[in-house]
């Protein structure tokens, strides 16, 4: 199974907002399974900021936000802050291979 | 507040073994499947392995099968991993993470803090 396709790299001025796009194949993205989005800042593990394509955990704020269209799911970061600086994983089930991770998405705040 | 601590790591010949070990608490570990992920130094996120509550199913990446078995203890809380003919490849920051399922789907909510295995000679 391969890895989810995502951005190098992203960046944006405070205030503004930024899209990830996290593309995949029939298979996983594209199929049934939704996507999990997933913040991680360096030397830190994973926080879950969007499950089951569209939700947020209790305590994520309501700027992150996720979507899906066809083979490509998306996070959006609007309203940019400095600690919004950090790389992010999209995460999609792929059959008996469980979880797929995307390639990552370095976000930096200009 | 789920509390998950990987333990077990630190640095292995190639050709070796290593067993990780993750102490849960906080949650009724027994009703939850439990996963291992891996992040190499400087690279992405990669799943390892995922068992099921009752360990009834388990799966492996291709990259680990036949190489590293995933077990539990429901009695202890603990989940493990035991890693045999390690390879360079295979270092890396070794996180636990419990298995959540919601309406249309399953995800990794809580993760441990991470137990660094490095293979080197």
């Amino acid at each position: 199974q391969s890895a989810l396709t995502q951005p190098a790299s992203v960046s944006g001025s405070p205030g503004q907002s930024i899209t990830i796009s996290c593309t995949g194949t029939s298979s996983d993205v594209g199929d049934y399974y939704p996507v999990s989005w997933y913040q991680q800042h360096p030397g830190k593990a994973p926080k879950l900021m969007i499950y089951e394509g569209i939700k947020r955990p209790s305590g994520v704020s309501n700027r992150f936000s996720g979507s899906k269209s066809g083979y490509t799911a998306s996070l959006t970061i609007s309203g940019l802050q400095a600690d919004d600086e950090a790389d992010y994983y999209c995460c999609s089930y792929a059959g008996s291979s469980l979880y797929v991770f995307g390639t990552g998405t370095k976000v930096t705040v200009l | 507040e789920v509390q998950l601590v990987e333990s077990g790591g630190g640095l292995v010949q190639p050709g070796g073994s290593l067993r990780l070990s993750c102490a849960a608490s906080r949650f009724t570990f027994s009703s939850y499947s439990m996963n291992w992920v891996r992040q190499a130094p400087g690279k992405g996120l990669e799943w390892v392995s995922y068992i099921s509550s009752s360990s009834s199913t388990i799966f492996y990446a291709d990259s680990v099968k036949g190489r590293f078995t995933i077990s539990r203890d429901n009695a202890k809380n603990s989940l493990h991993l035991q890693m045999n003919t390690l390879r360079a490849e295979d270092t890396a920051v070794y996180y636990c993470a419990r298995d959540d399922c919601g309406s249309s789907g399953c995800y990794v909510q809580h993760w441990g803090q991470g137990t660094l295995v490095t293979v080197s000679s």
